[in-house]
């Protein structure tokens, strides 16, 4: 069964260094997903992709946080300088339809960040 | 913004009864309600949604309601069983929009 793929799974930085997570989605699923879970809160929307283009980025702190799915399938997520408060599991998903509504979301395992 | 409010944040049954979560949203124009499943340490599972144009979707020990008029919608599941322990997520999306997820409710099912 196909599967979202993330990596890597598990990250611990200091504070202002740099870190970067890499998803691939499900072969021919359009749109893209990163969320952000905060240990026992629900998972927040981070940016979302259709295709190669962002959809959503309201919620992405822009000043450290960046975003790009250059091709259109595999996407990279990138925080410059990790604060201590980036703590938290960054999910990708992907679905096959064009928005939430439209397919299921499919999440990947996931990439555990903990900063020092 | 679509907001999406959930209650309980924990619940704890006896084997064999029955557990009920509860969301509301905000935003009218959602049409598209899932509620996903997280088993400590594990990703986000859609185990059952519904749309707008129903009123009520079962599928076995599970189902969902929605009032489009109250905006709230809920997930229920019968004869619970301790593997049914788990953080459940509702969530909430518009044609086109992004999934806008609630708190969580964490179930413990005791035996």
């Amino acid at each position: 069964e196909a599967e979202v793929a993330q990596s890597p799974r598990y990250k611990i930085t200091e504070k202002s260094q740099a870190v970067a997570f890499w998803c691939d989605p499900i072969s021919g699923h359009a749109t893209l997903y990163w969320y952000r879970q905060i240990l026992g809160q629900g998972p927040e929307l981070l940016v979302q992709f259709q295709d190669e283009s962002v959809v959503d980025d309201s919620q992405l702190p822009k000043d450290r946080f960046s975003a790009e799915r250059l091709k259109g399938v595999d996407s990279t997520l990138k925080i410059q300088p990790a604060e201590l408060g980036d703590s938290a599991m960054y999910l990708c998903a992907s679905s096959a339809g064009q928005g939430a509504a439209t397919g299921e979301l499919f999440f990947g395992e996931g990439s555990r960040l903990t900063v020092l | 913004g679509e907001n999406v409010e959930q209650h309980p944040s924990t619940l704890s049954v006896q084997e064999g009864d029955s557990a009920v979560i509860k969301c509301t949203y905000s935003d009218s124009a959602s049409n598209y309600f899932p509620w996903y499943k997280q088993e400590l340490g594990k990703r986000p599972q859609l185990i059952i949604d519904i749309r707008s144009n129903v009123g009520e979707k079962k599928d076995q020990r599970i189902a969902v309601t929605l009032n489009k008029t109250a905006k709230h919608f809920s997930l229920h599941i019968t004869e619970t069983q301790p593997e049914d322990s788990a953080v459940y997520f509702c969530a909430a999306s518009s044609q086109g929009g992004k999934l806008i997820f609630g708190q969580g409710t964490e179930l413990s099912v005791k035996p």
